[in-house]
């Protein structure tokens, strides 16, 4: 098993451009997050998904989107990157069948600079 | 709703000194919970778990107990090497408005020195 992978793993965009961060999993996980990381601080949720065409806002949405077309897949698309979402972005999967809740695996992470 | 809250860093140890990092919670429920660590440069990797009170989650040198009573999983080991500088996160588990949306604390830094 591959777990999550993330692509690219690093990018600099101008302010204005587009972009999307790819987020694949190979472990059959209903659920999927997208998170950001400022340096020294902690995670903030952006979007997450319960499952294929199933998508919903976390904390900090503005300025991104999501889909979920297929359950290994979980793009992030950037439109008109600003300099405010410099960050790195982590992607994460689980497989929540209880209401407990079960462990997240992580990507590697996006390194972004916005300039 | 659900928060975790986590002693503030850095904490900067000498090799070999006793470690604790403090975590204690609010929850509704009966969430599982969760010490998550973060090397540099890398995403987040599950360091333990617990997932009913009492339960002792164990992993490298590392524990924490859920203690439902004082809604606390502290982190400890007994004698950190310089391997073990990373930053590390407090999590719960548990539904959150119907869907499972962990909850993190902020992270604490350990550095430790030789």
């Amino acid at each position: 098993n591959a777990g999550v992978t993330q692509t690219p793993k690093f990018r600099i965009l101008k302010i204005g451009q587009s972009m999307t961060l790819q987020c694949t999993q190979d472990m059959n996980h209903n659920y999927m997050y997208w998170y950001r990381q400022d340096p020294g601080m902690g995670l903030k949720l952006i979007y997450y998904s319960v499952g294929a065409g199933i998508t919903d806002k976390g904390e900090v949405p503005n300025g991104y989107n999501v889909s979920r077309s297929t359950t290994e897949d979980f793009p992030l698309r950037l439109e008109l990157a600003a300099p405010s979402q410099t960050s790195v972005y982590f992607c994460a999967s689980s497989y929540s069948h209880s209401n407990s809740g079960n462990e997240q695996y992580f990507g590697p992470g996006t390194r972004l600079t916005v300039t | 709703g659900n928060s975790v809250t986590q002693m503030e860093g850095p904490v900067t140890l000498s090799e070999e000194a006793f470690l604790t990092i403090n975590c204690t919670y609010t929850a509704t429920g009966y969430p599982s919970l969760f010490w998550y660590v973060q090397y540099p440069g890398e995403g987040l990797q599950l360091l333990l778990k617990a997932t009913k009170a009492d339960d002792k989650g164990s992993n490298k040198g590392f524990e924490a107990t859920y203690r439902k009573e004082t809604t606390s999983f502290h982190l400890e080991k007994g004698s950190v090497q310089v391997s073990d500088s990373a930053v590390y996160f407090c999590a719960l588990g548990g539904r959150s408005g119907g869907s499972y949306i962990p909850t993190f604390g902020r992270g604490t830094s350990l550095i430790v020195h030789p």
